[in-house]
């Protein structure tokens, strides 16, 4: 149980250009999704937290009109890279968090690679 | 003060060896943590999560809470070269986020 899937694994995209990145929970629902963003060689970074039904919550320094998150549903949340630029290609990764148990462990996808040219 | 504290590594032990991992936080009101493997161009996977002090055994991973010294540890018992990674610290704050260590490299050499 607990799988996070994301959808795509790997994007190449033209500076300019929009991407959305899906994140699904496969096998059970969570209020509360995380996307997170690392560089190579470098830290998790979180950068937002998606909550279903309301708006996220950004990270300082994260611009929300630039990463657009959307959580529709228990299972669903997307982030929108907006006019991507060069500097935006990063590992995308979000997480989920299970409403079923009280634990607050948090669930990995595989990840989105992204590169802007 | 940084929320969640590790060596950077890389940690190096031969095969078969005990490698222990550390990591300190400094919200004394923590009531989690949790220990994440991540391999090279991969997300991180959970490994072990511990909520009481002292010790958590799953299989070869043993994980270690002092809530008084705030101290959280991860052993891993007969080291194979596959356990090489970076290893994550996960710490849940009183008010509910999930901050994470720098991680340490573990390299296992055969």
């Amino acid at each position: 149980g607990a799988v996070v899937s994301q959808h795509p694994s790997r994007v190449i995209c033209k500076s300019g250009t929009s991407v959305k990145i899906e994140c699904r929970s496969l096998d059970f629902q969570a209020t509360t999704m995380f996307w997170y963003r690392q560089f190579p060689k470098q830290s998790l970074m979180l950068m937002a937290t998606s909550n279903e039904g309301s708006k996220a919550t950004y990270e300082q320094g994260v611009e929300k009109d630039k990463f657009l998150i959307n959580h529709a549903s228990l299972t669903l949340s997307t982030l929108t890279v907006t006019s991507a630029h060069p500097e935006d290609s990063s590992f995308y990764i979000c997480s989920a968090r299970s409403t079923r148990t009280r634990e607050e462990t948090q669930y990995f996808g595989p990840g989105t690679r992204l590169l802007v040219l | 003060q940084k929320e969640v504290e590790q060596n950077s590594g890389p940690l190096s032990v031969p095969e078969g060896a005990i490698a222990s991992l550390n990591c300190t936080y400094s919200d004394r009101g923590s009531q989690s943590f949790f220990w994440y493997r991540q391999y090279s161009g991969k997300s991180p996977e959970l490994i072990m999560s511990i909520y009481s002090n002292g010790d958590k055994e799953d299989g070869r991973f043993t994980a270690q809470l002092n809530k008084a010294s705030q101290y959280v540890s991860l052993l891993i018992r007969d080291s194979q070269p596959s356990d090489s990674a970076t290893y994550l610290c996960a710490v849940i704050s009183r008010y509910s986020t999930l901050t994470f260590g720098k991680g340490t490299m573990l390299l296992v050499s055969p």
